[in-house]
């Protein structure tokens, strides 16, 4: 089946620090990824659609300037959380759509949680 | 806007027994309902879908959700529930065509007793 993987699993830094959140699809090509935010006994919020090669798409109320969001390849789609605060403690979650049709099914990774201290 | 209710928080049952968890949606017009589930660190997978046609859907693992538009809801069913069952669920609604732009309930937690 379609793996999708996440690294790193678990990242703890300090406040004002930027942090890096890989996205991968491994064994298929994905042209669409999405990117969630899960708070603890809460819903996965979407942030955002990244489309390869293009510029993504963010939720309103998310700020694009804070989570750089960069798909540059049919594989990888990075988050990079910057100037990070602890307000953004949480557990970041993506999912991938493998080809280009819309009514595929998305795949998720297994998330990464991120401490701000 | 969309949403999705999932009223249980936490639920217990014990293996062998049947099991339900409940699912209401709100969307305007004809919704894209799905189930998942989620194992400790493991990404979210799709149970089931339903986007037209029979109201009753089956799904992997013996789970089965019925779509009742009358009620607004999706309910998903497994008539004998395994110890490998424990996990999170999670219902969650389509936006448009197909997966994009899914909108998910809060989740209910399994909790299966010998």
């Amino acid at each position: 089946g379609a793996v999708v993987s996440q690294h790193p699993s678990r990242v703890i830094c300090k406040s004002g620090t930027s942090v890096k959140i890989e996205c991968r699809s491994l064994d298929f090509q994905a042209t669409t990824m999405f990117w969630y935010r899960q708070f603890p006994k809460q819903s996965l919020m979407l942030m955002a659609t990244s489309n390869e090669g293009s510029k993504a798409t963010y939720e309103q109320g998310v700020e694009k300037d804070k989570f750089l969001i960069n798909h540059a390849s049919l594989t990888l789609s990075t988050l990079t959380v910057t100037s990070a605060h602890p307000e953004d403690s949480s557990f970041y979650i993506c999912s991938a759509i493998p080809g280009q049709g819309a009514s595929s099914e998305q795949f998720f990774g297994p998330g990464t949680r991120l401490t701000v201290l | 806007a969309q949403s999705v209710t999932q009223p249980d928080i936490h639920i217990t049952v014990s293996e062998g027994a049947s099991l339900e968890l409940r699912c209401n949606y709100s969307y305007g017009a004809t919704p894209y309902l799905f189930w998942y589930v989620q194992s400790p660190g493991q990404g979210l997978q799709l149970l089931l879908k339903y986007f037209s046609g029979d109201t009753l859907v089956q799904g992997i693992k013996g789970f089965e959700a019925e779509f009742k538009r009358s009620q607004s809801s999706f309910n998903l069913r497994k008539p004998s529930v395994h110890w490998s069952d424990a996990a999170e669920y999670f219902c969650a609604v389509g936006a448009g065509f197909g997966n994009e732009k899914l909108t998910f309930g809060t989740g209910t937690r399994l909790t299966i007793i010998p």
